[in-house]
């Protein structure tokens, strides 16, 4: 199964834009790119996702790039909510394998 | 839509003894999974059901773990017995089969999960 690479750690300021990076050089052609944040004691909520177009909703943008080995989860305006652990995670067409991996911790400066 | 409900909230249990672990996923939703969550890390897959059948359970310890969904609605988890190491937070998602692009696609839904401390 596809494995994804993302920094341990990050920091923005209360209001700024963030551009949360993930790398997943062995994603497959029928792999989604799927993004969940989990505040702390709660369970992981979906944020995202998309396979090869950039994506927009309510809570963010994903931004994939043109061969598909790397994506980023853009938060237009950070706010001390966005606080949170930041999950990139591939999924496969059959559904089965959905694996986090350890995610990266944004911590949003007032 | 109600969300995925999850008890006990808390449970701290002695190495050895058993614990049961109870999920109702989201109504409609055939699809449920149960992740184990130690502190600092990302959650882990233990199984994936599709209605009542298992989909997935490679990652599951079936010496002491197990876990069912007879009616394809709610589901138990259960440790039996428990170790030091199963200290953690055990995370009950669902998600519908289909979703817009089809298959597969739709986005799991979880619960806050059941946090057991073992001493």
């Amino acid at each position: 199964d596809a494995k994804t690479t993302q920094p341990n750690s990050m920091e923005s300021n209360e209001e700024e834009p963030v551009h949360l990076p993930c790398n997943h050089s062995t994603i497959s052609g029928t792999d989604y790119i799927h993004w969940y944040r989990q505040l702390p004691s709660q369970g992981p909520e979906y944020v995202i996702h998309g396979l090869t177009s950039n994506v927009n909703n309510r809570m963010a943008s994903l931004a994939i790039a043109e061969d598909r080995k790397s994506s980023t989860l853009i938060l237009h305006r950070a706010t001390l909510r966005d606080a949170a652990v930041y999950y990139c995670i591939l999924r496969d067409n059959t559904g089965n394998q959905f694996y986090f991996g350890t995610g990266t911790s944004l911590t949003v400066i007032p | 839509e109600a969300g995925v409900a999850q008890s006990p909230r808390y449970k701290i249990i002695e190495k050895r003894q058993s614990v049961a672990f109870w999920c109702n996923p989201i109504s409609g939703h055939a699809t449920l999974y149960w992740y184990q969550q130690i502190l600092g890390q990302g959650p882990k897959l233990l199984i994936q059901f599709q209605n009542n059948g298992v989909v997935d359970d490679s990652q599951l310890p079936k010496d002491r773990f197990s876990a069912e969904r007879l009616k394809g609605v709610d589901s138990t988890l259960k440790i039996q017995p428990a170790k030091l190491e199963d200290s953690a937070v055990y995370l009950c998602a669902s998600s519908s089969r289909m979703g817009q692009e089809g298959a597969y696609n739709s986005p799991l839904h979880f619960g806050n999960g059941t946090r057991l401390t073992v001493t």
